[in-house]
């Protein structure tokens, strides 16, 4: 599975968008971009995935370039709640798949009043 | 409800003694998971079952074993627990049929402590 990076800390005002970036630029054209996030020692959660085309759902929206080597996760209107570890992973599907995410230290996201 | 139920949620043991996590699912998913997690090193997959009769093992899975009960239970144990099995333990689940293919949903978490 490519590796992806990460800034490790990113600050955001509660109501404004956050933008996390993750740059993945040995993804192969299988793999698909997994956002999820951990907020104090909780399950991970899902958030988001894409393979090429932006996706949005009720929790996020993922933009991803048109080269696939990086992509954005942008949480519309950050609340405090959001404060958490957010992991960008790249992971292809199939059965040979083991569930084997490679989740990395992540981007730590501090939601400020 | 929690859709992927862990117990116990924290559990301190003796060194030497053998304890067992279990976990159970009503999301109906075929594939179960369990991981470990330590400070500073992320998310580590223990063993990995894609159904009943299916279990295999993760990256780390010397001194844990483990029992795939039924669709919805998967238990892991440590048959003679060491302090350096002290972590936070995840069981998740993903739907091999699913639309979301890959996506693996986790349990809350079991805090183990081996002093």
């Amino acid at each position: 599975d490519a590796k992806t990076t990460q800034p490790t800390s990113m600050d955001c005002a509660e109501g404004r968008a956050a933008n996390l970036p993750c740059n993945h630029s040995t993804i192969s054209g299988n793999e698909y971009v997994y956002w999820y996030r951990q907020i104090h020692s909780q399950g991970p959660q899902y958030i988001i995935h894409g393979l090429k085309n932006n996706e949005t759902n009720e929790m996020a929206s993922l933009i991803i370039t048109e080269d696939r080597k990086s992509s954005t996760l942008i949480l519309p209107h950050a609340t405090l709640r959001d404060t958490a570890v957010y992991y960008c992973i790249v992971s292809a599907l199939g059965s040979s798949n083991t569930g084997k995410l490679i989740f990395g230290q992540g981007t730590t996201l501090q939601v400020k009043p | 409800d929690a859709d992927v139920t862990q117990t116990p949620r924290n559990r301190i043991t003796k060194t030497g003694k053998r304890i067992m996590l279990e976990c159970s699912q009503t999301k109906g998913h075929d594939r179960m998971y369990w991981y470990r997690q330590d400070p500073g090193l992320g998310l580590r997959l223990i063993y990995y079952s894609f159904d009943v009769k299916d279990i295999n093992k993760g990256e780390i899975s010397d001194g844990y074993s483990v029992s795939r009960q039924a669709q919805a239970k998967f238990s892991l144990s440590l048959e003679s627990a060491i302090p350096n099995q002290t972590a936070l333990y995840f069981c998740a689940t993903s739907d091999s049929a699913g639309p979301s293919g890959n996506t693996i949903y986790f349990g809350e978490g079991s805090w183990l402590t081996v002093v």
